[in-house]
């Protein structure tokens, strides 16, 4: 079926780093990809998303691109906030999976002032 | 515009007894799907119900059930609740759910099985 990995955290940053969580997938069809970031005691807030092949997602200095031939939608930022301290989620959509999001396992990422 | 609302947001219950979820999603949006999170198995898809249909369900058990009212507000229920079910339980609402519209969560309810 379909399903998402991502890379296991935690990640520890300093501010102003550059953050890279790598994610990819196996789907069939043209799924719709999607990042989600969730704060401590809160629920799951959408942060970008991409429909087909090479769009660009992005929000907050978040990017992500669509990469069908690597199978990838990797999340990246420039520079890292304190407040960007979360656990990111990539998930997938697809007319095969009956649209159900399904997510990766989830990336803790704690950014240090 | 308000966002997904769920209640109550925390509960503790006795094993054996049975909950009941509330999720209003956002005005106009028919779609309607339930996950459960916990640290162990991660994000989890129970159901999704449009316009008051189960349009799909996950693998869960029949302990594990729920609905959709004509105002789009759903609900799921537990019976013979289990230590196990303790975890954050997410509404999800959609315009239409599928792929080109993303979900908007709710804060969660945090279930508690004692």
């Amino acid at each position: 079926g379909d399903s998402v990995t991502q890379m296991e955290g935690p990640v520890t940053l300093s501010e102003e780093a550059f953050l890279t969580i790598n994610c990819t997938y196996t789907a069939t069809g043209y799924p719709s990809l999607f990042w989600y970031v969730q704060y401590p005691g809160e629920g799951l807030q959408l942060l970008l998303k991409a429909t087909k092949a090479d769009d660009k997602g992005s929000n907050k200095g978040f990017e992500a691109t669509y990469r069908k031939e690597t199978t990838s939608f990797h999340l990246e930022k420039g520079s890292v906030q304190v407040s960007d301290s979360a656990v990111y989620f990539c998930a997938l959509s697809a007319r095969s999976n009956d649209y159900k999001l399904s997510f990766g396992a989830g990336t803790t990422v704690t950014v240090r002032a | 515009k308000a966002g997904v609302t769920q209640t109550p947001r925390y509960l503790i219950k006795t094993r054996g007894q049975q909950v009941t979820l509330s999720c209003s999603p956002i005005s106009g949006h028919r779609s309607v799907s339930w996950y459960q999170q916990t640290p162990g198995q991660g994000l989890q898809f129970l159901f999704e119900y449009f316009s008051e249909t189960q349009r799909n369900k996950g693998n869960f058990p029949g302990r594990f059930s729920g609905r959709q009212f004509s105002n789009s507000r759903s609900e799921m229920n537990v019976s013979t609740l289990e230590l196990g079910d303790s975890a954050l339980y997410l509404c999800a609402s959609s315009l239409y759910g599928g792929l080109d519209y993303g979900y908007t969560f709710g804060s969660g309810t945090r279930l508690t099985v004692v």
